[in-house]
């Protein structure tokens, strides 16, 4: 079975600094794939980034990017130059393959970003 | 962009009571899923759904649970006889046939059960 492991349950963070969340995982597939989601308090997910097992780089979308480090099972994700609109509940999601295409996710407890002016 | 929508965004209901809660995938998406979400707690996986049957359910979905793709554009998730334990915030969501691009969440249906 798959588990995702995230031990931050909260943060704080002052404006435009930088923040790492932490993800760890746990999975006896060779291929599988974490995702990152954002949940504001309205309540929706807003998917921010992607890695797949097989890829070599380190994935990036604008300020997001995601340090994969395969041998370590974690997949952080940082938040370069925070703003006051990152602050948001961030869940860590891991894919696993159903077949033909199809997947399912198990996503980790999340942690709460707060940032500070 | 396209985007999932779901219907209602809150529902109340007494316990015992049936609730169907209905959502609208992106239109060239293949699969469809439902989680939940119980207040303060982690996203849980419920049910996949391919080709017009489930391809895989959790151990949450029992048969108090059903899932119905009525038409090609809807796709509904009913509780026969709802529980307190099942209030929670529930997501659709959706995925094309080809990539790893992720699944696109619905805004989520928030259930109250009295």
């Amino acid at each position: 079975a798959q588990k995702i492991t995230q031990t931050q349950p909260g943060m704080f963070v002052q404006e435009k600094e930088a923040v790492t969340l932490d993800c760890t995982y746990d999975t006896s597939d060779q291929s599988y794939g974490l995702f990152w989601y954002k949940q504001p308090s309205s309540g929706e997910m807003i998917f921010l980034i992607y890695q797949g097992s097989y890829d070599e780089q380190n994935a990036t979308e604008g300020r997001y990017s995601l340090n994969f480090q395969k041998a370590r099972k974690s997949a952080n994700l940082v938040i370069s130059a925070s703003q006051l609109g990152d602050s948001a509940m961030y869940f860590c999601a891991m894919r696993e393959v159903l077949g033909f295409g199809n997947e399912k996710l198990t996503f980790g407890t999340g942690t709460r970003l707060t940032i500070i002016p | 962009e396209p985007e999932v929508t779901q219907t209602p965004s809150h529902q109340v209901t007494q316990m015992g009571q049936e609730v169907i809660l209905r959502c609208v995938p992106i239109s060239n998406h293949l699969y469809f899923y439902w989680y939940r979400q119980i207040l303060g707690q982690k996203v849980e996986f419920l049910v996949s759904f391919y080709n017009n049957e489930i391809s895989e359910k959790s151990e949450i979905f029992d048969d108090q649970f059903s899932v119905e793709r009525p038409d090609g554009s809807n796709f509904t998730l009913k509780i026969r006889s709802t529980k307190l334990e099942d209030s929670a915030m529930y997501f659709c969501a959706s995925k094309g046939l080809a990539g790893p691009s992720g699944q696109f969440f619905g805004p989520g249906t928030r259930l109250t059960v009295l």
